[in-house]
């Protein structure tokens, strides 16, 4: 059966205290890693997506990063907007996928 | 100009109700999805359409029933509502199967 793990469940950080969250994954077949950004009362917005190992992606102060049994999604000098729940997906695409419970980040000014 | 857009918003009734949520993407996406939310935040398929033609099922009760008209609208349809459907529910759209999901805002059922 397909997983998806992530950790830490819940990250306080001040505002520019870089730091990361982990995606580890076993799920067979996988066709793409995918990042999410939900907040409160929304739904998750597409991040980045991730195909093969070694592959990295950047957006602002994210940076996403895939090996064949994680992912990982650096956050450099957060700010307090940055502030949101974060899911990761693995799987064979939009009717296979498997969501992991999400790190719900709060960067305080 | 919302791209995916699902009503109501906030939704509460009581047990043995029969309740409907829409949706709509003006993406011109072909896939659209129903995702259950739980209060532990993990988000579950429900079903997917891929123009118009129902793709997967994953062991939801058939008091669920998923109603697509055409490929910009799938609507969920609720009998018997039951305590435990009580979550949020997301509408979703992608342009193929190994796209990124665009989410609605949710709908917030809330049985009681």
């Amino acid at each position: 059966e397909d997983q998806v793990t992530q950790s830490p469940e819940a990250l306080r950080l001040q505002e520019g205290e870089s730091s990361s969250l982990n995606c580890s994954y076993t799920v067979s077949g996988l066709r793409g890693l995918f990042w999410y950004r939900q907040d409160p009362g929304k739904g998750p917005e597409f991040l980045f997506t991730l195909y093969s190992a070694g592959e990295e992606k950047e957006k602002e102060r994210l940076k996403a990063t895939l090996t064949k049994k994680e992912s990982f999604l650096h956050i450099t000098a957060p700010k307090p907007e940055d502030s949101a729940t974060y899911l990761c997906a693995g799987g064979q695409g939009g009717s296979r996928l498997t969501f992991g419970e999400g790190t719900q980040l709060t960067v305080n000014p | 100009d919302t791209a995916v857009s699902q009503t109501p918003k906030y939704l509460v009734t009581q047990m043995g109700n029969d309740k409907s949520i829409k949706c709509e993407q003006n993406l011109g996406h072909d896939t659209m999805y129903w995702y259950k939310q739980d209060s532990k935040k993990f988000l579950k398929i429900m079903f997917s359409y891929n123009n118009k033609e129902l793709i997967i099922n994953e062991t939801v009760p058939n008091r669920f029933s998923p109603k697509s008209p055409d490929k910009a609208h799938l609507n969920l349809h609720i009998n018997s509502l039951e305590l435990g459907d009580s979550a949020v529910y997301f509408c979703a759209s992608s342009s193929t199967e190994n796209s990124p999901l665009h989410f609605g805002n949710g709908t917030r059922l809330t049985v009681t």
